[in-house]
C-alpha cells in the first residue's frame, strides 16, 4: 500500500527548459510535504517543503506546487540545467506529536536527465 | 556547518553476525532518524529518536534496534544478519522544531554474504 506514489519512474527534458516532477499521496493527514534530490552513491539532498496550510513554496529555480483537493503536489525546476540530473524523491510527513518529527513516508523516486 | 556523518560508508558481513552503525549529526541537531534504502522497498523508516529516546519506529523486526546518545550522536545495530538485510542504511538530521527537513548523511552500505 503505497501512501506515496511517483508515477514517472523517469523524466527527460532539454537544457534551459522546465522539468515537472508529479507526486501523489493518499493520506490526507499528511501535513508536510518534502522533495529531495539523490545523486548516486550519495545520501538525498533537502532541496525544498511545503506545509499543508500553504499551496505554493518557491527557492530560486525550483518550486513546489500543493494541490490538498487531489492530494497532489508537484515540483518545477526552472530552467533545468544538466546539473539537476539526479533521482528525485518526494516525501509526506504525518503529524508532529510532542518532540517527534514523525517519519516521512517516500515515493520510489524518479530519474530526472537534463540533456545539453 | 558539518553535515550529518555516517560510519563506516561500507561494511561486509555474514550471515548470523551482528552489525554497529553509527551517525553524528548536524550540530544543534537533537532529532535522530534512521531509514533503509532497498531497490526494491525503496526508503523506509526505521527510527527516530530525540533526546535518548526513541519517539517513533517503523516496520522492522525486533533484530533493529537503535540508541542515541545525550550529546545526540547515534547507533543503530543489526543482530543476526540475513542475506536481505544488505542495503544503504542512511541516518538524518533535524532540528526538532515544527517543520524541520531532515538532512541526510551519505549512508553505510551493508552486503551480508
Amino acid at each position: 500500500d503505497q501512501q506515496v506514489k511517483q508515477n514517472s519512474p523517469s523524466l527527460s527534458v532539454q537544457e534551459g527548459r522546465i522539468s515537472i516532477l508529479n507526486c501523489d499521496y493518499t493520506n490526507s493527514m499528511f501535513d508536510y510535504f518534502l522533495w529531495y534530490k539523490k545523486y548516486p552513491a550519495e545520501g538525498p539532498t533537502f532541496l525544498i517543503s511545503i506545509s499543508s496550510i500553504k499551496d505554493k513554496n518557491e527557492d530560486g529555480r525550483f518550486t513546489v506546487f500543493l494541490n490538498k483537493s487531489a492530494k497532489h503536489l508537484s515540483l518545477h525546476i526552472v530552467p533545468s540545467q544538466p546539473g539537476d540530473s539526479a533521482v528525485y524523491f518526494c516525501a509526506a510527513r504525518g503529524g508532529v506529536m510532542g518532540g517527534s518529527q514523525g517519519n516521512l513516508i517516500f515515493g520510489k523516486g524518479t530519474k530526472l536527465s537534463v540533456k545539453p | 556547518k558539518a553535515g550529518v556523518t555516517q560510519t563506516p560508508r561500507y561494511l561486509i558481513k555474514t550471515r548470523g553476525q551482528q552489525v554497529t552503525l553509527s551517525c553524528s549529526p548536524i550540530s544543534g541537531h537533537r532529532s535522530v532518524s534512521w531509514y533503509q534504502q532497498t531497490p526494491g522497498q525503496g526508503l523506509q523508516f526505521l527510527f527516530e529518536y530525540f533526546s535518548e529516546t526513541q519517539r517513533n519506529k517503523g516496520n522492522f523486526p525486533g533484530r533493529f534496534s537503535g540508541r542515541q546518545f545525550s550529546n545526540s550522536r547515534s547507533e543503530m545495530n543489526v543482530s543476526t544478519l540475513e542475506l536481505g538485510d544488505s542495503a544503504l542504511y542512511l541516518c538524518a538530521s533535524s532540528l526538532a522544531l515544527g517543520n524541520s527537513p531532515l538532512h541526510f548523511g551519505n549512508g553505510t552500505r551493508l552486503t551480508v554474504t
